[in-house]
């Protein structure tokens, strides 16, 4: 089974805190992503990457950054958390089936900034 | 306007009932995604689809692309099923990418 592993499941941070994320899947999948999720908004892509020490810029970056030093792990970070960063971060990691694409999540780490 | 759409937002339904979950999207896509999510957060998905009809167990998904719609059904719901079920197509031009709807919230009752 394709694991995506998250770090916490539950994270209380203070206001202007750096906040590392990590993420760590064990299926050797290039691409691997940082979402959030909050009520009425679905999820939203923050970053993704295609392979180690690439990134792009997804939906919606602004307050975030990511780091793939490894091709297994993808780091989520907060450089100076703030309250309106208050959500659900979920990873994801995948590969090519053809022309399409099979994704696995992780389990989420929810996340307060107080 | 959202790129993709889902209904009904919220669905409850007695064990035993057929369920249905609608998605609409308004780009081209090379194939969609369903998607499970527990109370908790963890998601996984269901299904992977770019033409007709597949079945897993109790689930069907089905998708027609030239009206860009998919729907997933359910038959015989139980309780464990409740969960939210989020439609994710994947873009045609760069399928690594999914957009995602907001997702159905399905309670199912004893």
């Amino acid at each position: 089974d394709v694991k995506v592993t998250q770090s916490s499941r539950y994270l209380v941070k203070r206001t202007g805190e750096k906040v590392f994320l990590e993420c760590v899947q064990d299926m050797d999948h290039e691409n691997m992503f940082w979402y959030r999720q909050d009520p009425g908004l679905g999820l939203r892509l923050i970053y993704f990457s295609y392979d180690v020490k690439m990134k792009e810029k997804g939906d919606i970056p602004e307050g975030y950054s990511v780091s793939r030093e490894k091709k297994e792990r993808f780091s989520l970070i907060l450089e100076s958390a703030s309250t309106n960063q208050t959500s659900m971060y979920l990873c994801a990691s995948s590969f090519r089936v053809g022309l399409d694409t099979e994704a696995f999540f992780g389990q989420g780490t929810r996340l307060t900034v107080v | 306007k959202n790129e993709v759409e889902q209904s009904p937002q919220n669905l409850t339904a007695q064990e035993g009932e057929f369920i249905t979950i609608n998605c609409s999207y308004s780009v081209g896509i090379s194939a969609l995604h369903w998607l499970q999510q527990h109370p908790g957060g963890g998601i996984v998905s269901l299904f992977m689809l770019s033409s007709g009809k597949k079945k897993h167990g109790r689930l069907i998904a089905t998708i027609n692309i030239q009206e860009k719609h998919s729907s997933l059904h359910i038959t015989a719901s139980h309780p464990r099923d409740s969960a939210v079920y989020i439609c994710a197509p994947g873009r045609a031009y760069n399928t690594d990418k999914l957009i995602f709807g907001t997702g159905t919230r399905l309670q199912v009752f004893p």
